[in-house]
């Protein structure tokens, strides 16, 4: 079956602009997270979703990040006035719960701000 | 905070050789243990995982161990091919919550 997919697979923007990648999870999976991966790191988590409502979003940067998932499957990741520092593979994986630990993971979108 | 690291970042290995990746922790509240595969321009893949209450767990060609004594776990690949060519990291979870904190990663290279 259909893995998760992101979308755009890269993205080059400026800095100061807004940015949205786009996250469609597996069908059928509730629990939906976001990482960040900079370059010879290890993922680091974002935010997670159960179904519509984000249930932990503690690893959000700042204000400028922000995410959605409106209708508890499609996800949205925001990011305004993007920096420099914004650059780095994003990464969305999904579960089917929130009680299940298997995280299945998309194959990332490449941010580079320039 | 809390952290999930390894001991080396890079690990190179003869095809057929058996491979073994470690993984120190260090939050001893970490109920559960997990291991991803990562190929270049691709996300994690799950390998394999292991609860807190256990000390070995067997899978296809992988074997985790895991010692709470001294915080540290491991990854054991039999008869290592170039297909494993990857970076390998470990993750933990702790208390029920459902974000995975990633060490630095291991690279595995397999030579011919």
């Amino acid at each position: 079956g259909a893995g998760v997919s992101q979308t755009p697979s890269n993205k080059v923007t400026e800095k100061g602009k807004y940015v949205e990648l786009r996250c469609d999870p597996i069908s059928g999976h509730t629990a939906l997270y976001w990482y960040r991966q900079s370059l010879g790191q290890g993922p680091e988590f974002l935010i997670y979703f159960q179904g519509t409502g984000a249930a932990d979003d503690s690893g959000l940067p700042n204000d400028r990040f922000f995410a959605v998932r409106p209708e508890g499957s499609v996800s949205t990741l925001k990011i305004q006035r993007t920096e420099r520092g914004d650059s780095a593979v994003y990464l969305c994986a999904s579960s089917l719960s929130g009680t299940s630990y298997e995280q299945y993971f998309g194959p990332g979108t490449r941010l580079t701000v320039t | 905070g809390e952290s999930v690291g390894l001991h080396l970042p890079t690990l190179s290995v003869q095809e057929g050789d058996n491979s073994i990746i470690n993984c120190a922790y260090s939050n001893s509240a970490s109920d559960y243990f997990i291991w991803y595969k990562q190929e270049s321009g691709k996300g994690p893949q799950f390998i394999i995982d292991i609860r807190s209450n256990m000390d070995k767990r067997q899978g296809q060609r992988v074997t985790v161990l895991l010692n709470k004594t001294v915080k540290h776990l491991s990854l054991q690949i039999a008869a290592t091919q170039p297909g494993d060519s990857a970076v390998y990291f470990c993750a933990d979870l702790t208390g029920g919550g459902n974000k995975l904190t990633f060490g630095t990663g291991t690279q595995l290279k397999v030579e011919l």
